[in-house]
């Protein structure tokens, strides 16, 4: 069974650091694409970035320069280092698993986890 | 920039037909940005409802469909019921490793 399971949010104050963690069980983080959605209070869904099987790796243009995905094969787990955190940066996080052979979705999501930028 | 619209908020009867659409800024949304629609409720992850303009999940009711209707995505639920009562996102693939999500839709059944 898929499951993912994020991690790391908190209360952080304002040009702070976090690193979230999203942990993967029923399939191979690094033979997959993955990606971070974001969805700040009682708003929509913003994706922020994206790390293919091969290495590709993409962002949100608000969150470009500040935050990095990566992944560590041995934990099957994907991160999303966020530096220089700002208020508007304060959202639940998801990671999501992406489906993009002859489409481009995502077919399963974690529980999230809440990121609050506040001094 | 890219502005993928839905429509803020809808109301369908139950047992009704409503049709959420999803469209774009910049021209028409076709089978080639790979639509796809996901239910959310409040304190809930997204639950991924059609992919590929028109391919139900695993598990979603028939009632669910997706279509292209004119120069935007749509969703149809037909038979609405009350537990159809939440927030709907379209996705539209830009191509690049970059997605765009709609605005959300909030269905009331009433």
């Amino acid at each position: 069974e898929v499951q993912l399971v994020e991690s790391g949010g908190g209360l952080i104050q304002p040009g702070g650091s976090l690193r979230l963690s999203c942990a993967a069980s029923g399939f191979t983080v690094s033979s997959k694409y993955m990606s971070w959605v974001r969805q700040a209070p009682g708003k929509g869904l913003k994706w922020v970035s994206s790390l293919y099987s091969g290495g590709s790796i993409y962002y949100a243009d608000s969150v470009k320069g500040r935050f990095t995905i990566s992944r560590d094969n041995s934990k099957n787990t994907l991160y999303l280092q966020m530096n220089s955190l700002r208020a508007e940066d304060t959202a639940v996080y998801y990671c999501a698993r992406v489906i993009a052979m002859a489409a481009y979705y995502f077919d399963y999501w974690g529980q999230g986890t809440l990121v609050t930028v506040s001094s | 920039q890219t502005v993928v619209t839905q429509e803020p908020s809808f109301s369908v009867s139950p047992g009704g037909t409503v049709t959420l659409t999803c469209g774009l800024n910049s021209g028409s949304v076709s089978t080639t940005y790979y639509p796809s629609w996901y239910q959310q409720t409040p304190g809930q992850a997204p639950r991924t409802l059609i992919y590929n303009t028109n391919t139900r999940s695993s598990g979603v009711p028939d009632r669910f469909s997706g279509s292209i209707l004119g120069n935007k995505a749509a969703l149809t639920i037909t038979g609405a019921q009350a537990d159809d009562e939440s927030d709907y996102y379209c996705m539209l693939y830009m191509g690049n490793g970059i997605v765009v999500f709609g605005g959300g839709t909030k269905l009331t059944v009433l």
